[in-house]
């Protein structure tokens, strides 16, 4: 069975920074992209970022490029999420999901606070 | 970006009525269409990809239909487990995009 954790949220000042990972099991990890999704409180899904099964290619939604950076380690089967700068329109729910077109499964998701 | 326009935004509906919510897309994006199901407090779980095909596990009272712009998902007997926020996502080009979700709610 496939299982996706994800770690490292909280609370953040902004202008601050916070690396999430996301731990994988049940599946042939490097085989596949895996992608971040955000959800602010009380809002609908938007796409973060997307990383190639080898980590070669990597996509980013406008909103988040050039602070944000995705990473994978194949040997470990973790897939992370390196976020600086972060302003409050950060604030959501993290899902790391298996896939980058299609997202299936995700992960429980965590909770990146911004605020002072 | 492609523009993903559902609606209704919620509704709502009694155990075992036939749902169908709606999916716009701003420009063709041929079958990349998938459906998601998220409950309170849960993470989103994917009923329906490619327009029409039933993710493995997920009950055969869902279907999808639909191309180039125009989609539905359709519930034909609303059960109580299906209470949930439902929102369409293109797969056709990065940024995948994702509409703004239909609550369905229990009348």
């Amino acid at each position: 069975e496939v299982h996706l954790l994800e770690s490292g949220g909280g609370l953040v000042q902004p202008g601050g920074s916070l690396r999430l990972s996301c731990a994988a099991s049940g599946f042939t990890f490097s085989s596949y992209a895996m992608s971040w999704v955000r959800q602010a409180p009380g809002k609908g899904l938007e796409w973060v970022s997307s990383i190639s099964g080898s980590g070669g290619r990597t996509f980013y939604a406008d909103s988040v490029k050039g602070r944000i950076t995705i990473s994978r380690d194949n040997s470990k089967n973790t897939l992370d999420l390196q976020m600086n700068s972060l302003r409050g329109e950060d604030t959501a729910v993290y899902y790391c999901a298996k896939g980058e077109g299609v997202f299936d499964p995700w992960g429980q998701g965590i909770l990146v606070t911004v605020s002072s | 970006d492609i523009q993903m326009t559902q609606s209704p935004s919620s509704l709502s509906a009694s155990v075992g009525v036939r749902v169908t919510i709606t999916c716009r897309a701003s420009q063709s994006i041929t079958n990349y269409l998938n459906w998601y199901q998220q409950k309170p407090g849960k993470a989103p779980k994917l009923l329906i990809y490619a327009a029409s095909s039933l993710q493995s596990g997920v009950p055969s009272r869902f279907s999808g239909s639909g191309s180039g712009t125009d989609f539905t998902l359709t519930i034909s007997s609303l059960q109580p487990e299906d209470f949930a926020t439902y929102y369409c996502q293109q797969s056709y080009n990065t940024p995948q995009t994702f509409g703004r979700g239909t609550k369905v709610e229990i009348k």
